[in-house]
């Protein structure tokens, strides 16, 4: 059974720190992995998808890597600013299960001015 | 554009009460719809996914049943609410081919007293 993990649960950082999020899973069979950013009381908003057979997607500020083999991705904000201040979580879609996307438990950022 | 819409966004019910969350996409065909639970301070968690209309796929037993009548509908209901159902319900769609994102609606925050 597929399960993912987030480290740290918890993180606040000065602004303009640089930070890293680490996302690990149990199952390396999987399609790809997504990271999200989910404000308080609201949905989740898509930030970076990598395939399978990928090793790294960057957008602005943000860089995901995914190293399948050991199970574990990165999710890198450059410059920190307050408004990165969210809850960040990581999915899988499997391949033992094409329609099922597992998340993990989400990291909370306070990036502080 | 696709857009996702749910509603309500916030339902207080008392225990015993039905339930009916409704979510609806547009601007895509034959897509792929989820239903997530996010209880306080806990990940998410997949409740039933469906490929397809009259397609529900379930993954944890519960009080809850979904349905899909239409092929951009996606209902989630409930005979009687029990206190536990308590949480922040989230629907999700993706295209049915490929490895795409996954788009999440708004949420809609239920609290059962």
């Amino acid at each position: 059974k597929q399960e993912v993990t987030q480290i740290p649960a918890a993180l606040s950082v000065p602004e303009g720190e640089n930070l890293v999020l680490n996302c690990s899973f149990t199952d390396s069979a999987i399609y790809n992995l997504q990271w999200f950013r989910q404000d308080p009381g609201k949905g989740l908003t898509s930030l970076l998808l990598i395939q399978s057979s990928q090793r790294e997607q960057t957008s602005g500020r943000l860089n995901a890597s995914l190293d399948k083999s050991s199970g574990r991705s990165t999710l890198y904000i450059a410059a920190s600013q307050p408004g990165d201040s969210a809850t960040y979580l990581c999915a899988v879609r499997q391949k033992t299960s094409y329609d099922k996307v597992i998340f993990g438990p989400g990291t909370s950022l306070s990036v502080i001015p | 554009s696709q857009t996702i819409h749910q509603w309500p966004a916030t339902l207080v019910q008392p225990v015993g009460s039905p339930l009916s969350l409704e979510c609806t996409v547009e601007g895509t065909s034959n897509p792929n719809l989820y239903w997530y639970r996010q209880a306080a301070g806990r990940g998410l968690q997949l409740l039933f996914y469906s490929v397809g209309i009259g397609q529900i796929s379930s993954e944890v037993p519960q009080n809850l049943s979904a349905s899909r009548p239409q092929d951009r509908q996606f209902i989630l209901s409930s005979k009687k609410l029990l206190l536990s159902d308590s949480g922040f319900y989230l629907c999700a769609w993706r295209t049915g081919s490929g490895s795409e994102k996954l788009f999440f609606g708004s949420g809609t925050q239920l609290s059962v007293l």
